[in-house]
């Protein structure tokens, strides 16, 4: 069992977008503004997508974005493409030094 | 080319030691954190542990006691060090390089070294 809850499947169809939960407690996302998030393709390392809750490194697109509300947080995949189908993952800070990951969605474009 | 490449996986038993290596280029492995990540097979990511730049490190309780997180400067390599490997901790095993003004969150990945704990 994760330490970070996250539905393990979610889908939408291009152009539409979709939104993935990660839930934690009070003592990690609640505390912390240290979320980040990642995607993994089948057979691939992940990819940092979103960090510190909702900002974006070089290069990823705006269609990504990340918010945090009190002990939950969320990735939003706009304008959904074929290539977006993949695993996600939040991480967040579990304070004394203790990074937590969530169990992973599996994004489906229908 | 920022990159970084592991290597030292393999099959082991029960009971025994692996090291694991993970170089880099293009960046220095000691001018930021740096964490390994490991993912059973099927399974999700797993935090293993990390070392700061100032050379603090810190474990998953899983594992606490039994690896060992350090880095070789000279070498510009990092290394996770495990003992009385057990079956499940059989994964594929990512070294990640903590990206620059951001906590706790990882830009740089390699490719990840197969480890299998098995008889």
């Amino acid at each position: 069992q994760s330490a970070l809850t996250q539905p393990p499947s979610a889908s939408g169809s291009p152009e539409q977008s979709v939104t993935i939960s990660c839930t934690g407690t009070s003592s990690d996302i609640g505390f912390y503004n240290h979320v980040s998030w990642y995607q993994q393709h089948p057979g691939k390392a992940p990819k940092l997508l979103i960090y510190e809750v909702s900002k974006r490194p070089s290069g990823v697109p705006d269609r990504f974005s990340g918010s945090k509300s009190a002990n939950t947080a969320s990735l939003t995949v706009s304008g959904l493409q074929a290539e977006d189908e993949a695993d996600y993952y939040c991480s967040s800070d579990g304070g004394s030094s203790n990074l937590l990951f969530g169990g992973g969605t599996k994004l489906t474009v229908l | 080319e920022v990159q970084l490449v592991e290597s030292g996986g393999g099959l082991i038993q029960p009971g025994g030691s692996l090291r694991l290596s993970c170089a880099a280029s293009g960046f220095s492995v000691d001018s930021n954190y740096m964490t390994w990540v490991r993912q059973a097979p099927g399974k999700g990511l797993d935090w293993v542990s990390l070392i700061y730049s100032g050379d603090n490190t810190a474990y998953a309780h899983s594992v606490r006691g039994r690896f060992t997180i350090s880095r070789d400067n000279s070498k510009n390599t990092l290394y996770l060090q495990m003992n009385s490997l057990r079956a499940e901790d059989t994964a594929v095993y990512y070294c990640a390089r903590g990206g620059y003004g951001m906590s706790w969150a990882f830009d740089i990945w390699g490719q990840g070294t197969m480890v299998t704990v098995s008889s």
